[in-house]
This record gives C-alpha cells, sequence and structure tokens, in this order.
C-alpha cells in the first residue's frame, strides 16, 4: 500500500531556530514529492516541488531534500519566524497506472514558532 | 486575482439533502481534482478530470457526482446527504495530469451535515 507518513505530528520551536521536518513514504517509485503549507482554515498553499529526478530544491529560507531510496524527504526551515507558523504537509504522487497524477498526502506536522 | 475559487465556502445543511460546491480555477490548467480533508485533516484525493474526463475516482459513493463543464470548471454535486460527509472539500488544478506539475488549491468549502 502506497502511504506518507510525516513525523514528527507537532512541532513548537522559539524564533530563530532552525528546523527539519520528515516525511517518508513506502514506495520508492515515485512521479514526484511535494511540500505544501496549510493555515488554519485556508486552503494549501505548495512550496517545493521535487520531481523524481531531482535530490533538493530551493525556495528562500527552505530547502527540501528527496532521497528515493530510502523512500525519505526533509524540509529544512532556516531562521524560523512566528509566520512560519501553520500546518506542514507533504505529498507525493507515487508511479504506477492507478496512481498516475495523483497524490497521496502525509497527516502534517503542525509548526509553531514562539516569538 | 483568485487562482481557484470554490462556493460556497460554509455549507451547513440537514442529512439526506442534495447540495452542490462549485469551482472555477482561471490557470488555464487542463486538470481538475476534489480533495477530501476530514475531521482529523488527512487530505485524501476523491476525482481527477483531464480535459473534462474522469481520470481518477477513487472508491468515492455514488452519492458523490462531479461535473465538469468545461475545463476551467469541476463542481461536485451530493446527494442524500450523510453525517460521514462533515469534512472540508478542496478543489485543485494543474497544468497536466502527468504527475509532474504543481497542484494549486482552492480555499475549501467546509461542509457540516446536520
Amino acid at each position: 500500500k502506497q502511504e506518507v507518513t510525516q513525523i514528527p505530528a507537532a512541532l513548537s520551536v522559539p524564533e530563530g531556530e532552525n528546523l527539519v521536518l520528515n516525511c517518508s513514504f513506502t514506495d520508492s517509485a515515485i512521479y514526484n514529492l511535494q511540500w505544501f503549507r496549510q493555515d488554519p482554515g485556508k486552503g494549501l498553499t505548495s512550496l517545493l516541488l521535487i520531481q523524481s529526478s531531482q535530490r533538493e530544491q530551493t525556495s528562500g529560507r527552505l530547502n527540501a531534500s528527496l532521497d528515493k531510496s530510502s523512500g525519505r524527504s526533509t524540509l529544512y526551515i532556516a531562521a524560523s519566524q512566528p509566520g512560519d507558523s501553520a500546518t506542514y504537509l507533504c505529498a507525493v504522487c507515487f508511479g504506477g497506472g492507478t496512481s498516475y497524477g495523483k497524490l497521496t498526502f502525509g497527516q502534517g506536522t503542525i509548526l509553531t514558532v514562539h516569538p | 486575482d483568485t487562482a481557484v475559487s470554490q462556493t460556497p465556502k460554509y455549507l451547513v445543511t440537514q442529512m439526506g439533502n442534495d447540495k452542490s460546491i462549485k469551482c472555477e480555477q482561471n490557470l488555464g490548467h487542463d486538470t481538475m481534482y476534489w480533495y477530501k480533508q476530514d475531521s482529523k485533516k488527512f487530505l485524501k484525493i476523491m476525482f481527477s478530470y483531464n480535459n473534462k474526463e474522469l481520470i481518477i475516482n477513487e472508491t468515492v459513493p455514488n452519492r458523490f457526482s462531479p461535473k465538469s463543464p468545461d475545463k476551467a470548471h469541476l463542481n461536485l454535486h451530493i446527494n442524500s446527504l450523510e453525517l460521514g460527509d462533515s469534512a472540508v472539500y478542496f478543489c485543485a488544478s494543474s497544468q497536466d495530469w502527468g504527475g509532474t506539475d504543481t497542484q494549486y488549491f482552492g480555499p475549501g468549502t467546509r461542509l457540516t451535515v446536520l
């Protein structure tokens, strides 16, 4: 079964800390992996998309890595700010005929950055 | 300009009623999706349409019927609503259905069935 798991479920850090969110997936045959941010009561905002042929992507203070062989991705947030507080979701587009084009989501990591 | 919009934002209704949620994207994308986020915040795909054709239909009760009148719209009609249908429903779109493109999400519709 193709599944995505995120650890930790919740994380609380003081402002300024660097932090890492983890995502693991059960099948290494993937098309891509996306990291999203969801603010309370809002939709999802795409942060980074890593294609299966890539090892990492960077955007500002965010860096996402992908290791297909071990079925893992990490989202690194540098110099965290209170505005980074949100739920971070990892989603994988698995390969295979019935999975083509659909995202399988992890359950998210709730991040709180306190001043 | 809103890229992916949904209406209504909130929907409260009684069990047994029929309701619709509308979705529109102005990104010129070919593929649109419906996702359901349950009370535990778990997001799961329901349907996907590419160029108005159904390409993904996850094991969803047939009380749920998507309809795509054109590439920019994907509506979700739900018959005989049940308590378990209460959730947040998200519409999304991507340029293509090949699995390589970023998906853009709407703000969600919170459905509450009483």
